[in-house]
C-alpha cells in the first residue's frame, strides 16, 4: 500500500542542522510532489516547502528562506527536509504530504526538539 | 502571502447536532480550498477538495461549499468520531500553500 515512512525523533542542540527523511512506497515516487508542513505542539500547520521529486525543483516558504533545504533520493524514493541554525521555536512534528497541496497522504511526522 | 482565517476557534457541539466551521481568505482562492481533520498524535486526513468535493472514503455527513474568500464545512450530524481539529488550506498560490489556525470541535 501506498505509504510514507518518516525517520525517528531528533534533539538537537540550538544553531545545529537537522536532516528528516521521508521514505515513499507503493507508487512513482517521481509522479507526486511532496510537501513538507511542520505543527509546534498544541498550535496550527505550517508549510515550510515543496519540492518536485522527478525535476529536484523546489519553492520554500519566505519563512524558512536560507535555513532550509529539501532534496531527494530518487534511487531509494526518499526524499529529504534539512533545517539549519536550529533555535527552540524550530521544536514541532515534522511532516511530509504526498501531491500538489498533500493531497494523497501525509507521513506519520517526525518530532524534532531543539533544546540546550 | 495569502491569510487563512478560521472561526471559531473552539465549537461545542452535541453529538448528533450539526456543526459549521468557517474560514476566510485574505484574497481570492477560487474553489482551490481544502479541509482537513486531525486527531490528537496523527497527522492530518484530508476530508474536502476543491471546496466541495468530498476526498474517498469520506462519509456524507461532511460537506463543504464556498468560493472566493468565503468557505463553509458543515457536519450534518456529529458522531463521537468526529470530535477533532479542522483546518482549512488554500493551494490557489501554489506552491505556497497556507493554512487556516484551525477550529476544535469539541463535546458539549
Amino acid at each position: 500500500q501506498v505509504q510514507l515512512v518518516q525517520s525517528g525523533a531528533e534533539v538537537k542542540k540550538p544553531g545545529a542542522s537537522v536532516k528528516v527523511s521521508c521514505k515513499a512506497s507503493g507508487y512513482t515516487f517521481t509522479s507526486y510532489d511532496i510537501n513538507w508542513v511542520r505543527q509546534a505542539t498544541g498550535q496550527g500547520l505550517e508549510w515550510m516547502g515543496w519540492m518536485n521529486p522527478n525535476s529536484g525543483n523546489t519553492g520554500y516558504a519566505q519563512k524558512f528562506q536560507g535555513r532550509v533545504t529539501m532534496t531527494r533520493n530518487t534511487s531509494i524514493s526518499t526524499a529529504y527536509m534539512e533545517l539549519s541554525s536550529l533555535r527552540s521555536e524550530d521544536t514541532a512534528v515534522y511532516y511530509c504530504a504526498r501531491g500538489r497541496f498533500g493531497e494523497f497522504g501525509w507521513g506519520q511526522g517526525t518530532l524534532v526538539t531543539v533544546s540546550s | 502571502e495569502i491569510v487563512m482565517t478560521q472561526s471559531p476557534a473552539t465549537l461545542s457541539v452535541s453529538p448528533g447536532e450539526r456543526a459549521t466551521l468557517s474560514c476566510r481568505a485574505s484574497q481570492s482562492v477560487s474553489s482551490n480550498l481544502a479541509w482537513y481533520q486531525q486527531k490528537p498524535g496523527q497527522a492530518p486526513r484530508l476530508l474536502i477538495y476543491g471546496a466541495s468535493t468530498r476526498a474517498t472514503g469520506i462519509p456524507a455527513r461532511f460537506s463543504g461549499s464556498g468560493s472566493g474568500t468565503e468557505f463553509t464545512l458543515t457536519i450534518s450530524s456529529l458522531q463521537s468520531e468526529d470530535f477533532a481539529v479542522y483546518y482549512c488550506q488554500q493551494y490557489n498560490n501554489w506552491p505556497h500553500l497556507t493554512f487556516g489556525g484551525g477550529t476544535k470541535v469539541e463535546i458539549k
